[in-house]
């Protein structure tokens, strides 16, 4: 099956800093998803995002599908950005990554 | 708009007792419904995926079951629970093949 790999699994940075989130899938997908889970294990979907660029106030996401990898780029980091980071794929069989574990120092 | 709706948000179980874990999704029809699980500061584990009903996929041999007795219904259920069982278990949705998964609150399962 696919697999999806996550880099780096963790991140420390100081409230401010700018971070790249790197998200790297072993076939070609359809669907590619980037969440964010807070602290209370709640999962909020950031972006879907199969193909190209997508901004969301501080954050954006670009997914290179011919290259297999989507990025996510948080700018201004604050500390409610801490939490981790998931990338999924999948069309009805979705499969997560390990996630990023990032934490903003204030 | 759809909503997903899962419980109990919390759930202490003795080693052995069973296990009833539901989940329903209002606001869709014909949904894709999965349930994962998150050991303590681990990633997201693919349990079983439902793409309609009485069709349900078993990523992972384990303890547990799924059934899906109505279209917007998905269930998690144990015989006899295991002490390994504990984790976090997540229910989500998702429209046919388009891989957009939404989840619902979660249940904290604690085996003691």
């Amino acid at each position: 099956g696919i697999q999806v790999e996550q880099s780096p699994p963790d991140l420390i940075l100081q409230e401010g800093a700018n971070s790249t989130l790197r998200c790297n899938f072993s076939d070609s997908v359809n669907n590619l998803q980037w969440f964010h889970q807070n602290p209370w294990g709640q999962l909020i979907n950031l972006f879907y995002i199969p193909s190209g660029t997508k901004q969301n106030g501080r954050l954006s996401a670009t997914t290179v599908a011919t290259e297999r990898y989507s990025l996510l780029y948080i700018s201004s980091s604050q500390t409610t950005d801490s939490g981790v980071y998931f990338c999924a794929v999948g069309d009805d069989k979705i499969i997560f990554g390990k996630g990023t574990r990032l934490h903003i120092l204030p | 708009s759809q909503t997903i709706h899962q419980w109990p948000a919390t759930l202490v179980q003795p080693v052995g007792s069973p296990l009833s874990l539901e989940c329903t999704v209002e606001g869709t029809s014909n949904p894709n419904l999965y349930w994962y699980r998150q050991a303590a500061g681990r990633g997201l584990q693919l349990l079983f995926y439902s793409v309609g009903i009485g069709q349900i996929s078993s990523e992972v041999p384990q303890n547990l079951s799924a059934s899906r007795p109505q279209d917007r219904q998905f269930i998690l259920s144990s015989k006899k629970l295991l002490l390994s069982d504990s984790g976090f278990y997540l229910c989500a949705w998702s429209l046919r093949r388009q891989g957009r998964a939404f989840f619902g609150q979660g249940t904290r399962l604690t085996v003691v």
